[in-house]
């Protein structure tokens, strides 16, 4: 049972022009929302977030959508840089009352190459 | 770098096997979660622990265990190991707090041939 979906293994897009990567997910109790970059033999680095009270979240070229009817969020990078190519993982937790945290819930991945 | 560490790197073992792998969390962070990273997928919460005690169990084998020391370092043990347990086993740590971000190790790529 995949709770959170990547349905796009790869994307690429030209340096300077918009990313968006996609993410849907299944489970209604999942309540914060955070978006990984990884690259090649290191541990998933934290790209930014977003809790299930708000729609949109930004941090620098990093924007972070989410349509909680349709259970989708998005990450929008602009613009794309060759150094943002690299697998992004989507991942959902539930339970943000839990004193001792949650667990993370994580799709599949998207490998993003940004050509120059 | 995100403060948490993972040791060992790379680790290389035969079916059969048992091995550990051992965790240290950001300073002062006292939630560690195991999460398992086969070819191609994403990543499966295996087990955490909060200041000591198990907290949340997800897809984790009998045939493995963990355990968080007083000084809240990590081990995660993998015993009777088959071809299907090589794979990257990340570690993360957290204050505890639920809307916490969670920050991974480097990991620690397991192959059992």
């Amino acid at each position: 049972d995949q709770q959170v979906k990547q349905n796009s293994p790869s994307l690429s897009v030209q340096e300077g022009r918009i990313s968006i990567l996609n993410c849907d997910y299944t489970n209604s109790m999942f309540d914060y929302f955070l978006w990984y970059k990884k690259y090649p033999a290191e541990g998933p680095t934290f790209l930014i977030s977003i809790s299930s009270i708000k729609d949109k979240n930004e941090d620098g070229r990093f924007t972070v959508f989410l349509n909680k009817s349709a259970k989708h969020l998005s990450l929008h990078i602009v613009p794309s840089q060759p150094g943002d190519s690299a697998v992004y993982f989507c991942a959902a937790s539930a339970g943000t009352g839990e004193t001792s945290g949650s667990r993370l819930t994580f799709g599949e991945g998207t490998q993003l190459t940004v050509n120059p | 770098d995100s403060g948490v560490t993972q040791t060992p790197k790379h680790l290389i073992t035969a079916t059969g096997q048992r091995v550990t792998l051992r965790c240290s969390p950001r300073s002062g962070d006292l939630s560690v979660y195991w999460y398992q990273q086969s070819l191609d997928q994403g990543l499966q919460f295996l087990i955490q622990y909060y200041n000591g005690e198990e907290r949340a169990k997800g897809n984790i084998l009998e045939r493995f265990s963990a355990q968080q020391f007083p000084d809240l370092h990590s081990e995660l043990n993998l015993s009777s190991l088959e071809l299907g347990d090589s794979a990257l086993y990340f570690c993360a740590s957290t204050s505890g707090g639920g809307t916490d971000t969670q920050y991974f190790g480097p990991g620690t790529r397991l192959t059992v041939l």
